[in-house]
C-alpha cells in the first residue's frame, strides 16, 4: 500500500505569503498525484492533477511540481480564501495524505 | 454543469441497514467511475472504493471491503453507498466524487454535497 506523509501539519502564514506545502510518497507515483483543498463545511475541491496540471478555473497562484516520491504544492502569494487544509492524494490506488492546515499568523 | 448531487442526512441506530444516493447529471454517467471518500468528524479524507456505471463493476479500499456495498443503476444516472449493519463507528460525511479521467490514473474533479450519517 503506497502511503502518503505531508509535511508540515500546520501552516501558519499571513495574506501576501508564499505557501510551500510537501507530500511524500512511501513509493513512486510517478506524476499521478492530486491536491485538493477543503474549506470548513464544504466539500473539497481539486487543484491539481498529474503533479502540475491545474483542474479547470484554479488561479495561477496555484502551481503542483514534482515527481516520483516528492512533490510540492506552492501558493506564491496566499489570498484570504487560500486558508483551509490542502490534502495530496496518489491517483494509481486513491488513497489521501493526511493534510496540511494553511491558517492565518 | 457536471453536478453530482446527494441524498439527505440520516440518523439511524446500531445494526440497522442504510443506503445514500449519488446522482449525477450533466455530463454522460457511463463515461466516469464515481468514487465513495469518508470523512469522519475532524478527521481526513479516506477513499473507500468507486464503481464504473457502465457495467457496475466496483473496487474496494481494503479498509472498507465486506463493510460496505457500492451499487449503481445507470439508468437514472445514481451510484449508492450501503451498510447492512451500521456502527457508532460509521458516523461520518460521506462524498461521492467523479473520477475525471475518461481512462488511467483519475482525479476527482467533481465531488458531491456529502451526505452526514449519524449513528447512535
Amino acid at each position: 500500500e503506497i502511503v502518503l506523509t505531508q509535511s508540515p501539519a500546520t501552516l501558519s502564514l499571513s495574506p501576501g505569503e508564499r505557501a510551500t506545502l510537501s507530500c511524500r510518497a512511501s513509493q513512486s507515483v510517478n506524476n499521478y498525484l492530486a491536491w485538493y483543498q477543503q474549506k470548513p463545511g464544504q466539500a473539497p475541491r481539486l487543484l491539481i492533477f498529474d503533479a502540475s496540471n491545474r483542474a479547470t478555473g484554479i488561479p495561477a497562484r496555484f502551481r503542483g511540481s514534482g515527481s516520483g516520491t516528492d512533490f510540492t504544492l506552492t501558493i506564491s502569494s496566499l489570498e484570504p480564501e487560500d486558508f483551509a487544509v490542502y490534502y495530496c492524494q496518489q491517483q494509481l490506488r486513491f488513497t489521501f495524505g493526511p493534510g496540511t492546515k494553511v491558517d492565518i499568523k | 454543469e457536471v453536478q453530482l448531487v446527494q441524498s439527505g442526512a440520516e440518523v439511524k441506530k446500531p445494526g440497522e441497514s442504510l443506503r445514500i444516493s449519488c446522482k449525477g447529471s450533466g455530463y454522460n454517467f457511463t463515461s466516469y467511475w464515481i468514487n465513495w471518500v469518508r470523512q469522519m468528524p475532524g478527521k481526513g479524507l479516506e477513499w473507500m472504493g468507486r464503481i464504473d456505471p457502465s457495467d457496475s463493476y466496483n473496487t474496494y479500499s481494503p479498509s472498507f471491503q465486506g463493510h460496505v456495498t457500492i451499487s449503481g443503476d445507470k439508468s437514472i444516472s445514481t451510484a449508492y453507498l450501503q451498510w447492512s449493519s451500521l456502527k457508532a463507528s460509521d458516523t461520518a460525511m460521506y462524498y461521492c466524487a467523479r473520477d475525471g479521467a475518461a481512462a488511467g490514473p483519475g482525479w476527482f474533479d467533481t465531488w458531491g454535497q456529502g451526505t452526514l450519517v449519524t449513528v447512535s
